[in-house]
């Protein structure tokens, strides 16, 4: 199974910060990666798929880029409802895996 | 709008079956592409993915839980039924299933049920 190496694990950021988060694949996956966050108690959220496209009503502060082995998510002003646990999932092959999660709080 | 929600049994004992219910909405599972897929998280935990069914009955199952899982969808009920054999306390955590196409991967999920193995 493809391997999803996703950093940091946590970080402490204010509102107005740019975040980035990271995620390696340990085999050429082409642009197959989505990005979701998931608050507590709730289903994930689908925010980029295909490495870079905006899903629907997804705020555009919200982007991703990379392709191959090296992707990243990055929300350009983190707002008060962006504190959640973000994942990256492969989808380029069977079984489909996910990063382990990276918790954004609050400073 | 798609919606979709699991039901089943919040609790199991050791050694039981677990079959859980998806019933969804706002698709069909005979549109060409169209799959619903399950996964689960323990709590705490990270996301992991259990199993996929295409439209057109091709089924996958995580190399891990193979041997324990089963997917059956009946299209005339918009639901898909997984069942998880030998529940071991292991297996506790929040199961959910959710829609998949080929552009935008698994893009809505339900809400979760959680489900305890105790006895």
């Amino acid at each position: 199974a493809i391997q999803m190496t996703q950093s940091p694990s946590s970080l402490s950021a204010s509102v107005g910060d740019r975040v980035t988060i990271t995620c390696r694949a340990s085999q050429d996956i082409r642009n197959d990666l989505a990005w979701y966050h998931q608050k507590p108690g709730k289903a994930p959220n689908l925010l980029i798929y295909a490495a870079s496209s905006l899903q629907n009503g997804v705020p555009s502060r919200f982007s991703g880029s990379g392709s191959g082995t090296d992707f990243t998510l990055t929300i350009s002003s983190l707002q008060p409802e962006d504190f959640a646990t973000y994942y990256c999932l492969q989808d380029n092959s069977f079984p489909p895996t996910f990063g382990q999660g990276t918790k954004v709080e609050i400073k | 709008q798609i919606t979709l929600k699991e039901s089943g049994p919040t609790v199991v004992k050791p050694t039981q079956t677990l079959t859980l219910t998806c019933t969804f909405s706002g698709f069909s599972l005979t549109t060409p592409g169209v799959g619903v897929g399950w996964f689960r998280q323990p709590p705490g935990k990270a996301l992991e993915w259990l199993a996929l069914v295409f439209w057109d009955d091709d089924k996958r199952y995580s190399p891990s839980l193979n041997d324990r899982l089963t997917l059956a969808k009946d299209t005339s009920k918009n639901q898909v039924v997984l069942t998880m054999t030998n529940m071991d306390p292991a297996d506790i955590a929040t199961y959910y299933c959710a829609h998949s196409n080929p552009t935008t991967c698994f893009d809505i999920w339900g809400q979760g049920t959680l489900v305890t193995v105790s006895s």
